[in-house]
């Protein structure tokens, strides 16, 4: 298994351009989620999602959205790109509800300027 | 409102020695988990350890234990016999078990130095 995957590894968007984070997981989880690391701190949820067609917002969730069509994608989406998006990105799955570790993905480095 | 909180932004521990990072938490929820994961320098994030707010006893993972301490509202981690590889950023996190969506809440972390 690859577990979670996320491309890209960084990318750099200038104000106001557009993309789209993925997120693959092969292990057949229910559960995915999508964060936030801002430098020296810790993670923020953005959104996550319980299930194919299922999604909701976490945290932090404005400037992003999410769609869930598979339970193997999870992407996330960034439509007006602004400087305090620059962040760290990881998704991370969980298997189900009765299941307590969430695995993470390599993260993806996004800095707009 | 939930809360994690790690008062100790940077430590040091010397090789071989033992070291324990503070955790301390808020919630309502009888239910609840708490997590340890490791981000070393290269940024992935690595679970250690999990309690959960009914067990019973501390919870272990080779060289990794949690001090549970529920009156305290504490769950500190306590890396024995410290490695070179054990340098690294230490994030706590609590799971609200109430809502079964699994959401983590994060502290701010600990970065851990070891001295050789």
């Amino acid at each position: 298994n690859a577990g979670v995957t996320q491309t890209p590894k960084f990318r750099i968007l200038k104000i106001g351009q557009s993309m789209t984070l993925q997120c693959t997981q092969d292990m057949n989880h229910n559960y995915m989620y999508w964060y936030r690391q801002d430098p020296g701190m810790g993670l923020k949820l953005i959104y996550y999602s319980v299930g194919a067609g299922i999604t909701d917002k976490g945290e932090v969730p404005n400037g992003y959205n999410v769609s869930r069509s598979t339970t193997e994608d999870f992407p996330l989406r960034l439509e007006l790109a602004a400087p305090s998006q620059t962040s760290v990105y990881f998704c991370a799955s969980r298997l189900g509800q009765n299941y307590n570790e969430q695995f993470f993905g390599p993260g993806t480095r996004l800095t707009v300027l | 409102a939930q809360k994690i909180t790690q008062t100790q932004p940077g430590m040091f521990v010397q090789e071989k020695e033992a070291v324990t990072l503070d955790c301390t938490y808020d919630t309502s929820d009888p239910s609840y988990g708490l997590f340890w994961y490791k981000q070393p320098s290269s940024g992935e994030m690595i679970f250690l350890i999990y309690q959960g707010s009914y067990d019973q006893q501390n919870a272990t993972e080779g060289r990794y234990s949690l001090n549970f301490q529920k009156a305290r509202k504490s769950a500190n981690l306590v890396i024995s016999a410290s490695q070179l590889g054990d340098s690294a950023m230490y994030f706590c996190a609590m799971r609200d078990g109430s809502s079964n969506t699994g959401k983590l809440i994060f502290g701010q972390g600990t970065t851990l130095q070891v001295k050789p």
